[in-house]
C-alpha cells in the first residue's frame, strides 16, 4: 500500500484566497483525521470521520475551515478565507478503528499564508 | 479530561549510550498509550503501543516503553542510541473501551539529539 497521500506537499498563497487540501486514507481504513502542527500549538485535532461521516468537529478552529469525506478513499480541507495565523502543516491520519487503533499518517501539506 | 505530559522539550545522549524519554499521562479509566516518531518534513511514524498485556512493550527500531499504571508512565527506552534516531517524539493515550469515539490526545513531543 501506499500509504496516506496528501496533496499538494506544498502551498503557498495570499490571504483572502480559498486553499483545499486533499487527502486519500489507506484502503481498508475506515476512520480518517485531519491535524495541523504548528510551533506554538503543537499537534492539533481539526476533525475525525468515521465511515466517512464527521464524528468530532470540535478542533475545527472557525467557519473558515470545512472539511468533508464524499467517499471512503478521498477528503478535503477548505479554508476560505485563509489568513497568515493559518500557516502550519496540515497531516491526515487514517486508521482502522476498532481492530487497529494506530493512526498512519500522510506526509503533510506544508501552507504558507502571505 | 484525558492529557499527556511530556516534561522535557529536549533530550540529549551521546550515541551508544542508553536513552530515555519521559512521558506521563492522565485518564480517567485503562489507557491505550502510542509512541510516535516525527523525522524533519516527514508525517508522524507509529512506534509501539500499549494496548493491554505484558507492560513492556517492544516496537520499531529497537525502542521498548514500559507502562506504569501507579506511576502513569509510559517512558520510551533504547538501550544503545543511534544517531539515526535523532527526531521527534511524541506520547499519544486515548481512553480504552469497549465502543465508540475516543479521542486520541498527542503530547508536545520531544526533541531527541544524538550526539556522535
Amino acid at each position: 500500500d501506499a500509504g496516506v497521500i496528501q496533496s499538494p506537499r506544498h502551498e503557498v498563497t495570499e490571504m483572502g484566497q480559498e486553499v483545499t487540501l486533499r487527502c486519500k486514507p489507506i484502503s481498508g481504513h475506515n476512520s480518517l483525521f485531519w491535524y495541523r502542527q504548528t510551533m506554538m500549538r503543537g499537534l492539533e485535532l481539526l476533525i475525525y470521520f468515521n465511515n466517512n461521516v464527521p464524528i468530532d468537529d470540535s478542533g475545527m478552529p472557525e467557519d473558515r475551515f470545512s472539511a468533508k469525506m464524499p467517499n471512503a478513499s478521498f477528503s478535503t480541507l477548505k479554508i476560505q478565507p485563509s489568513e497568515p495565523r493559518d500557516s502550519a502543516v496540515y497531516f491526515c491520519a487514517s486508521t482502522l478503528t476498532g481492530l487497529e487503533e494506530t493512526q498512519y499518517f500522510g506526509p503533510g501539506t506544508r501552507l504558507l499564508v502571505l | 479530561a484525558q492529557s499527556v505530559a511530556q516534561p522535557e522539550d529536549q533530550v540529549n545522549v551521546a550515541e551508544g549510550n542508553p536513552l530515555t524519554v519521559k512521558c506521563t499521562y492522565s485518564v480517567s479509566g485503562n489507557p491505550y498509550l502510542f509512541w510516535y516518531v516525527q523525522y524533519p518534513n516527514r508525517g508522524l511514524q507509529f512506534l509501539l503501543k500499549y494496548i493491554t498485556g505484558d507492560n513492556l512493550v517492544k516496537g520499531s527500531y529497537g525502542f521498548e516503553a514500559e507502562f506504569n499504571k501507579s506511576q502513569t508512565s509510559f517512558h520510551l527506552k533504547k538501550p544503545s542510541a543511534l544517531v539515526s534516531d535523532s527526531a521527534l517524539y511524541f506520547c499519544a493515550v486515548r481512553e480504552s473501551n469497549s465502543g465508540g469515539y475516543q479521542k486520541v490526545t498527542f503530547g508536545t513531543g520531544t526533541k531527541l539529539q544524538v550526539i556522535p
